[in-house]
């Protein structure tokens, strides 16, 4: 089944503990994206990156840090979490031009 | 300004009704327009894929582009409770980033 795998769905940390949230996807898409969703604000795009070892901000990437070594797979590092942080994160790809395939979400709390 | 702007709602309408949705937006250069769903703890799913200006039809749901007035809109005929979910706008120019809406919270009552 094609898909974009996000883990964790749900993680609580405190502040200043570094975390990574994985993402993978099966359908050997080029792009691959990083959005939060937060209320009243709809959905930010992080980072994205084009293909293997491109990446570049988007709107929000401020305390956030990304990788692409392979072409499946597209972490999200926070280095140090803070509490506006706290947010609804997905992953996303797709081939070029074509629309983004979303994984499932991963909720973070940082208190 | 918001190069894309969705009204929030909620809106909540009775089964069998028929839901209009609809975005503006300011970027004359967006030719992609999509509508995303997203359900409670889900990702958004694509719903609807149009280019440039017209109409799309995929069962109950038709969607309308009006270029010219910087408009689109998504129509959901006899509306289910299971249509109940959060609809999303999303526009792009060609090999441009994807711009999203706020997104519509919609309840469709039994």
């Amino acid at each position: 089944e094609a898909q974009v795998t996000q883990n964790p769905r749900y993680l609580i940390t405190v502040t200043g503990k570094k975390l990574t949230v994985t993402c993978s996807q099966n359908m050997n898409h080029e792009y691959m994206s990083w959005y939060r969703q937060d209320p009243g604000l709809g959905l930010r795009q992080i980072y994205y990156s084009m293909n293997v070892e491109v990446t570049d901000k988007g709107d929000v990437p401020e305390g956030y840090k990304v990788s692409r070594k392979e072409k499946r797979n597209f972490p999200l590092i926070l280095e140090s979490p803070s509490p506006n942080q706290t947010s609804l994160y997905f992953c996303a790809s797709s081939s070029p031009g074509a629309p983004l395939h979303f994984g499932n979400g991963t909720r973070l709390t940082v208190t | 300004q918001k190069e894309v702007e969705q009204d929030p709602g909620p809106l909540s309408v009775p089964e069998g009704a028929i839901v209009s949705l609809n975005c503006t937006y300011s970027n004359s250069a967006f030719q992609y327009f999509m509508w995303y769903r997203q359900y409670s703890r889900k990702g958004p799913e694509l719903l609807m894929y149009t280019y440039s200006s017209g109409n799309k039809e995929d069962g109950r749901f038709t969607a309308q582009v009006d270029k010219s007035s910087k408009y689109i809109s998504l129509f959901i005929r006899d509306s289910q409770p299971s249509d109940s979910a959060t609809y999303l706008c999303a526009m792009s120019a060609i090999r441009g980033k994807l711009i999203f809406g706020q997104g519509t919270e919609l309840s469709v009552k039994p």
